[in-house]
């Protein structure tokens, strides 16, 4: 089955405290995407890759970083994370025109 | 700035309405636009992916058309049924960065009553 799976899908942390969220997908897509949902914002995307090695920034990046060493992973890295980070996110990839959202995770920095 | 805006921005109609949303977007460089449908506590769902000027796209009861010239997409759904009742999204990708940045509106939120 075609899919794209990320983990956690729920996350509780604190100011500060490391985090990597993991996407991964089955369907040999090139391009793959983070985005985070917050209300009355709607979805903005945070950084895209075009292939392996290739990344770049979306909309938000600060606060984020990206790697994508495979093509069927690309995680999501908070380094330092802030309160201002807790939304929902998600992960997507894409051939040249469908793309597949995963199931997202909800992320609380308290 | 790229900017996307979809109208309205919610939208209450009785089961059986016909009814359609605007996407509007920069008419310059463009690269595909992009439309999901997304329900409450879900993912966002694919449902049309525009590339051409003059586009018309249909799956059952719900259709899409493109202007690229004039920057702006239409979704109809005809006969609406409250299992219509979602988030509708629409996303913009320009041909700069390769086509890899996506641009999304707001939404415009359905609800169909029965």
């Amino acid at each position: 089955e075609a899919q794209v799976t990320q983990n956690p899908r729920y996350l509780i942390t604190v100011t500060g405290k490391k985090l990597t969220v993991t996407c991964s997908q089955n369907m040999n897509h090139e391009y793959m995407s983070w985005y985070r949902q917050d209300p009355g914002l709607g979805l903005r995307q945070i950084y895209y890759s075009m292939n392996v090695e290739v990344t770049d920034k979306g909309d938000v990046p600060e606060g984020y970083k990206v790697s994508r060493k495979e093509k069927r992973n690309f995680p999501l890295i908070l380094e330092s994370p802030s309160p201002n980070q807790t939304s929902l996110y998600f992960c997507a990839s894409r051939n040249r025109y469908t793309q597949y959202f995963g199931p997202g995770t909800r992320l609380t920095v308290l | 700035i790229l900017n996307v805006e979809q109208s309205p921005q919610s939208l209450h109609v009785q089961e059986g309405d016909s009814t359609n949303f605007t996407c509007s977007f920069p008419s310059s460089n463009f690269y595909a636009l992009h439309w999901y449908r997304w329900e409450t506590a879900k993912s966002p769902e694919a449902l049309f992916v525009m590339t051409l000027n003059g586009d018309e796209k249909k799956k059952g009861r719900i259709s899409a058309t493109l202007n690229t010239k004039e920057g702006y997409s239409y979704l109809y759904i005809k006969g609406s049924q409250p299992e219509d009742s979602a988030t509708y999204l629409c996303a913009f990708i320009s041909g700069y960065n390769q086509g890899g940045k996506l641009i999304f509106g707001q939404g415009t939120e359905l609800s169909v009553k029965p």
